[in-house]
């Protein structure tokens, strides 16, 4: 079974922290996403490697940044938190084959205050 | 550009009754398209996608989805509802960039009353 975990279930940040939350997949997928989910928005993607030390923009980069340095970890880093931050983050890999489903970790609800 | 739309915010159905979720998309070439399902605090469960052929796809817990090409619709089916079908669920499309990356509807909530 492929399994993707997140640090965090639930975190909860001041404004002007910097958060880490870290993404791990066990199945030797090349491709890795974050997503950022708000009730009416369905999921919007943040950014996405498609290989070590790799990562493209998705349609919502702004305020966050991610860092690839092995291949079953991808790391999502909010540089300074907002409260417009807050949100459900999850996180999902996929092979190379692009006909493969994503397969998503369980989520951190990040707290903004 | 590409889009997945969810007219249906919730679709609330009896228990035992058919149920259908609805999905329109809009993409250049053939779909690759994907269902999810999402229970409380929970990430996203894969249920089914279609890639080519049959028209009908048959997925987890008993859930199918109907490719129509013509109408541009993937919609998301069951026969007979339980009360723990109640989730959210998201349709989705491949993006055409060979990346992988995915576009998700807004997401429809399913209530499904005993």
């Amino acid at each position: 079974d492929v399994k993707v975990t997140q640090s965090s279930r639930y975190l909860v940040k001041r404004t002007g922290e910097k958060v880490f939350l870290e993404c791990v997949q066990d199945m030797d997928h090349e491709n890795m996403f974050w997503y950022r989910q708000d009730p009416g928005l369905g999921l919007r993607l943040i950014y996405f490697s498609y290989d070590v030390k790799m990562k493209e923009k998705g349609d919502i980069p702004e305020g966050y940044s991610v860092s690839r340095e092995k291949k079953e970890r991808f790391s999502l880093i909010l540089e300074s938190a907002s409260t417009n931050q807050t949100s459900m983050y999850l996180c999902a890999s996929t092979g190379r084959t692009l006909l493969y489903e994503q397969y998503f970790g369980p989520g951190t609800r990040l707290t903004v205050t | 550009a590409q889009s997945v739309a969810q007219p249906e915010d919730q679709v609330n159905v009896a228990e035992g009754n058919p149920l259908t979720v609805k999905c329109t998309y809009s993409v250049s070439g053939n779909p690759y398209l994907f269902w999810y399902v999402q229970y409380p605090n929970r990430g996203l469960q894969f249920l089914l996608k279609y890639i080519t052929g049959d028209n009908l796809v048959k997925g987890s817990y008993g859930f199918e989805a109907e490719f129509n090409k013509s109408q541009t619709s993937f919609h998301l089916k069951k026969p007979s509802a339980l009360v723990s079908d109640s989730a959210l669920y998201f349709c989705a499309v491949r993006d055409i960039s060979n990346t992988g990356k995915l576009i998700f509807g807004q997401g429809t909530t399913l209530q499904v009353k005993p």
